[in-house]
């Protein structure tokens, strides 16, 4: 199975702050890759898919790129209803993998 | 609207079996490139990804789980149920289901709608 390797698992942003957070494949898998957003007690929410698709009504300040073994994910601007969990999660071969998540908190 | 929501114990008994069932509307489990995922999350851990069922009946499990899972569809009452056996303390988890979209023609999938979850305790 591929393993997603999901750095840093949390960091400490000032709000106006660009953030980013890495998100590594074990293996080549293209673009085929998502990001969720999990507020503290509630259920994840898709923000990007194939590595770089904003879903609909994800601000603009969020964004991805990266394929092949190596993504990244960015909050231009990070604003405090931004404060989440962060999670990658590739498809391949009918199985799902996730990483490990990133904590995003506001100094 | 599509929603999903997920039903079953709140408490079960090391060994036993956990039977949980997920009730979706606003899209038919025999639409063509979504299916149902259950995914877990342990208390203060990351999402773990269990299994999922497609329109065709395509199903697919964890490799780690494979051997305690099944996951099946009643298309007429919009339901897609899983059953784990030999539940563990370590089983303890909040249990959501997902729909899974098809994304890339068919070589990415995400899940665009998520439960609320269902919080499994596993205790005797």
């Amino acid at each position: 199975d591929i393993q997603m390797t999901q750095s840093p698992s949390s960091l400490s942003a000032s709000v106006g702050d660009r953030v980013t957070i890495t998100c590594q494949a074990s293996q080549d898998i293209s673009n085929y890759l998502n990001w969720y957003q999990q507020k503290p007690g509630k259920a994840p929410k898709l923000l990007i898919y194939d590595a770089s698709n904003l879903e609909t009504g994800v601000p603009s300040r969020f964004s991805g790129s990266g394929s092949g073994t190596d993504f990244t994910f960015t909050i231009s601007s990070l604003q405090p209803e931004d404060i989440a969990t962060y999670y990658c999660q590739q498809y391949d071969n009918l199985r799902l993998t996730f990483g490990g998540g990133t904590k995003v908190e506001i100094k | 609207q599509v929603t999903l929501k997920e039903s079953g114990p709140v408490l079960v008994k090391p060994t036993e079996t956990l039977t949980l069932t997920c009730t979706v509307s606003g899209f038919s489990l025999s639409n063509a490139r979504m299916g149902v995922s259950w995914i877990r999350q342990p208390p203060g851990k990351a999402l773990e990804w269990l299994a999922h069922i497609f329109s065709n009946d395509e199903k697919s499990y964890s490799t780690s789980l494979k051997s305690r899972l099944t996951i099946s569809k009643d298309t007429s009452k919009s339901q897609v149920v899983l059953t784990m056996t030999n539940m563990d303390p370590v089983d303890t988890a909040t249990y959501y289901c997902a729909r899974i979209l098809e994304y890339s023609y068919g070589s990415n999938y995400g899940m665009d709608v998520w439960g609320q979850g269902t919080t499994v305790t596993v205790s005797s």
